[in-house]
């Protein structure tokens, strides 16, 4: 069983700090790596995918990725309480016939 | 159009109904996906389809029984559920020619059984 494993939560920080969610995977032969929010009661929305080693930046939102320690992160920068929800991280798992989603980290941004 | 929907909403049915779940997408792409997922667990991967036809089926029971009648339409029929089957049914769709990680989700259809 290829595992997507992720702290589960809640981390807490106040209005303005920068999140760090991390995620590791056991499948060495992943490619590609997605981090989705949902919000509680709602769907998962995609926010970030990469699929390099290093960081990719897209607004206050930057994943990075090390395939050599088998890991991947999320930094929020500037951390709203509109980005309060549960953070998934996926991976397409090599062979590319699945997504594994990690259990998820609950993010609490207080004001 | 970028958005998948999905209907109902909401379903209540008792363990001998006989209902389905339908999911529709426009934006072209030919990978669709169905999910269940508990309440603080992460989506659980039920079916892939690819091309409208099934390439995955994660060992779901067969009181379920997904349908692709075209590229822009996923059901979901449902038969003699149990309790435990009450869940959030989640549709996905993605582009590109096979399975993806960059999926785009519909709403959700929160399913109750009595």
């Amino acid at each position: 069983q290829k595992e997507v494993e992720q702290n589960s939560g809640p981390l807490s920080v106040p209005e303005g700090a920068i999140a760090s969610l991390n995620c590791t995977y056991s499948d060495r032969g992943s490619q590609s790596f997605f981090w989705y929010r949902q919000y509680s009661g709602k769907s998962p929305e995609l926010i970030m995918s990469i699929y390099s080693n290093g960081d990719k930046e897209d607004g206050r939102f930057t994943a990075q990725l090390n395939k050599a320690s088998q890991y991947v992160s999320l930094l929020i920068r500037d951390s709203q309480p509109s980005d309060s929800a549960t953070y998934l991280c996926a991976v397409l798992e090599g062979g590319y016939q699945k997504v594994t989603f990690g259990t998820g980290t609950k993010l609490q941004v207080i004001p | 159009d970028t958005e998948v929907t999905q209907t109902p909403k909401h379903l209540v049915m008792g363990m001998t109904n006989k209902k389905s779940l339908k999911c529709e997408q426009h934006m072209g792409h030919r990978a669709m996906y169905w999910y269940k997922q508990k309440a603080k667990k992460p989506p659980e991967l039920m079916f892939v389809y690819s091309y409208e036809k099934l390439s995955i089926n994660e060992s779901v029971p067969s009181r379920f029984s997904p349908e692709c009648p075209n590229s822009s339409l996923l059901n979901l029929h449902l038969h003699a559920l149990q309790p435990e089957d009450s869940a959030l049914y989640l549709c996905a769709s993605s582009p590109g020619t096979g399975v993806s990680g960059e999926q785009y989700f519909g709403p959700g259809t929160r399913l109750t059984v009595t």
